[in-house]
């Protein structure tokens, strides 16, 4: 068991350019969530899809955030225009039997 | 809404020594509740879960109690190593679909 899979580990972007985060869940998991995590604001939950379906994306912002899940096996988060405030670490997670196993997560740093 | 309040930011503790981090919530139901180790590099990883149903959570020498009266659910643990050194998030799940609300974290430094 690999746990989940967070891809790339570091990104660095240009304001206003796009970047695209993929997660593989744990293989069985029918939850997937996504999470930021900052200094400032600390664990905040984004979005979470069950059986590949988005179930609630309160978190999310409303603009230039998007999140999908093709297929069971992975998720993407998108996030257009990046901004410098959007620098944070971005933690996927995956759920089974009442507990949340999260990814390493991917370090995105807009410069 | 629903809350969680972590007030030490940081704990700087010699090996051995009692650890007991603060952690109160603010939710109008009864949740599970939830303590979360992160190791530097790495993602949350739970440590231990309790429910109403059981009020006491027991992990790797953590032990954290759920008191409905105070809404605090603490972490402590009697003799820390330099191991423990990492940061520690209290959780709550109010949903039952793991939308968890964190606090903000205490950093644990363990010093040998």
């Amino acid at each position: 068991n690999a746990g989940v899979i967070q891809t790339p580990r570091h990104k660095v972007t240009g304001k206003g350019q796009e970047a695209t985060l993929w997660c593989e869940p744990i293989s069985g998991h029918s939850a997937v969530f996504w999470y930021r995590q900052t200094i400032v604001q600390g664990l905040e939950f984004l979005t979470y899809f069950r059986n590949q379906a988005p179930i609630d994306d309160s978190g999310m912002p409303k603009e230039r955030f998007s999140a999908q899940m093709p297929n069971q096996s992975h998720s993407t988060l998108k996030i257009q225009s990046t901004q410098p405030q959007d620098s944070a670490v971005y933690l996927c997670a995956s759920s089974s039997q009442n507990t949340l196993y999260f990814g390493a997560g991917t370090r995105l740093s807009v410069l | 809404g629903d809350s969680v309040t972590q007030k030490q930011g940081q704990v700087t503790l010699s090996e051995d020594d009692f650890l007991f981090i603060n952690c109160t919530y603010s939710t109008t139901t009864y949740p599970t509740l939830l303590w979360y180790v992160q190791y530097p590099g790495q993602g949350p990883q739970l440590l231990l879960k309790v429910t109403t149903a059981n009020n006491k959570g027991i992990s790797r020498g953590f032990e954290a109690t759920y008191d409905k009266g105070t809404t605090s659910f603490h972490l402590q643990k009697a003799s820390v190593q330099e191991s423990d050194s990492a940061v520690y998030f209290c959780a709550l799940d109010n949903t039952g679909n793991y939308k968890y609300v964190f606090g903000a974290g205490t950093r644990l430094k363990v010093i040998a």
